[in-house]
């Protein structure tokens, strides 16, 4: 099977703008989670879709949002970019309980 | 408050010379117990799950053990290629995963 996904592999963006990320899961995995991982909080929780369902969410802002469709693949929004969300964006499908994560997208906010 | 701590932060290595990481957790209903292996500028590549007290998964120089307060990841006579940072999560009944700040392991030849 393919691994996850992740689109675009880079990004650099200025604050105030907003930002869309794409994941695609392993085929088959209708759990995707995401995650934010920075050099001083590590790897933080986001939050997890289950069958197009926010079944949870982390501590994050209401400028963080995310969405799963119908074939299991997942968007994650911010809005209105800080320089503070520069950042490393995992996301994770899973299945059985085991998260299989991604490469990531490396988002660099100017 | 953490609930996932690992120590310690940084661990040098001569090739060959064995050692372990420790990964200590204070949560109250542990589902299971994750490690991952993350290299620079990559996802977190999945090891093992373990599940209860007692539990011991390996993979080639790798072992994992399990405690109820704490879990090690002892590394046998490791290689330069087993340089990396060691991730250890915990998942709770809502299955969210708790991640602690890993270690960075180096091996030098």
């Amino acid at each position: 099977k393919a691994g996850v996904t992740q689109t675009p592999r880079y990004l650099i963006k200025t604050r105030g703008q907003q930002v869309t990320l794409s994941c695609s899961p392993i085929s088959g995995h209708r759990s995707v989670s995401w995650y934010q991982q920075t050099p001083g909080q590590g790897l933080q929780f986001l939050f997890e879709y289950f069958s197009e369902t926010q079944r949870n969410k982390g501590n994050f802002p209401g400028r963080f949002s995310g969405r799963q469709f119908s074939n299991s693949r997942s968007e994650m929004n911010v809005s209105t970019l800080e320089l503070g969300d520069s950042a490393l964006y995992l996301c994770a499908s899973s299945e059985a309980g085991q998260q299989f994560f991604g490469p990531g997208t490396r988002l660099t906010v100017l | 408050e953490d609930q996932v701590t690992q120590s310690p932060e940084a661990l040098r290595l001569q090739e060959g010379e064995s050692s372990s990481l420790n990964c200590s957790y204070t949560v109250s209903g542990l589902r299971g117990l994750f490690w991952y292996r993350q290299d620079p500028g990559k996802g977190p590549e999945f090891l093992f799950t373990l599940y209860s007290a007692g539990e011991e998964k390996e993979k080639e120089r790798l072992k994992a053990t399990l405690t109820k307060k704490e879990s090690f990841l002892h590394i046998t006579a490791p290689k330069p290629e087993d340089s990396a940072t060691y991730l250890c999560a915990v998942q709770e009944d809502d299955y969210k995963l708790s991640f602690g700040a890993g270690t960075t392991v180096t091996v030098r030849a």
